[in-house]
């Protein structure tokens, strides 16, 4: 069965620090797909990033940066230089290429950054 | 670029009422997602649909049945409601590559509450 956990229920940090959000993920497939996703405060999900099992390359996108490691299952989440827009909940998330590819969400982490 | 569009975007509904829910696809996605979050909760997956077919089901209560109609759009509806219904519900919409499942992209939600 599949499952996604972040361990870091809440997380507050003073603006221009840098974050890592945490993402640990279990499946049986050997193709799934990772992603993350942000929630601000007005509750839409926002689109982050997708990543394959088959690729690891650490993916960077301005401030924000991924490190997959399929050794650890791990799918985390570093924003550099935080700002105060950045506060939201952020949800990893894990779906299976068998099936119709929904989402199996981990229960977000709420970050905070503090002006 | 077009999004997904919900609508409503709030609905207040008694008790053992019934609500329908309406999801507009993103121009040429031909894969719908249903999704409920419950207050401080994690997005649940219900229900999703391929070319008008049901292709998954998650945990969506019997009270509850959906269904994709020739222009893609998907309606969610929901009877005989209870105040555990309350919460935010997502629609998603992907397009389908050969076997593979694009990312999903979320719309803005329905916050329905039940008084």
């Amino acid at each position: 069965a599949q499952k996604v956990t972040q361990a870091q229920t809440e997380i507050s940090v003073v603006e221009k620090e840098d974050v890592t959000l945490d993402c640990v993920y279990e499946t049986r497939d050997t193709t799934y797909y990772l992603f993350w996703y942000k929630q601000p405060p007005s509750g839409e999900l926002v689109f982050l990033i997708r990543r394959n099992s088959f690729d690891e390359q650490n993916e960077i996108s301005g401030r924000y940066s991924w490190n997959f490691q399929k050794s650890t299952s791990s799918f985390n989440f570093t924003i550099t230089a935080s700002q105060v827009v950045d506060s939201a909940v952020y949800f990893c998330a894990l779906s299976e290429e068998i099936g119709a590819n929904n989402l199996f969400f981990g229960t977000g982490t709420r970050l905070t950054v503090i002006p | 670029a077009a999004g997904v569009i919900q609508s409503p975007r709030h609905l207040i509904k008694e008790k053992r009422e019934t609500a329908t829910l309406k999801c507009y696809p993103i121009p040429r996605h031909d894969t719908v997602y249903w999704y409920q979050q419950g207050p401080g909760q994690d997005p649940q997956f219900l229900i999703s649909f391929y070319e008008k077919m049901q292709s998954d089901k998650g945990s969506i209560p019997d009270r509850f049945s959906a269904q994709q109609f020739s222009d893609y759009h998907s309606e969610l509806n929901m009877s005989s409601l209870e105040l555990g219904d309350s919460a935010l519900y997502f629609c998603a919409s992907s397009y389908r590559t050969g076997r593979i499942y694009n990312e999903q992209f979320f719309g803005p939600g329905t916050r329905l509450t039940v008084l």
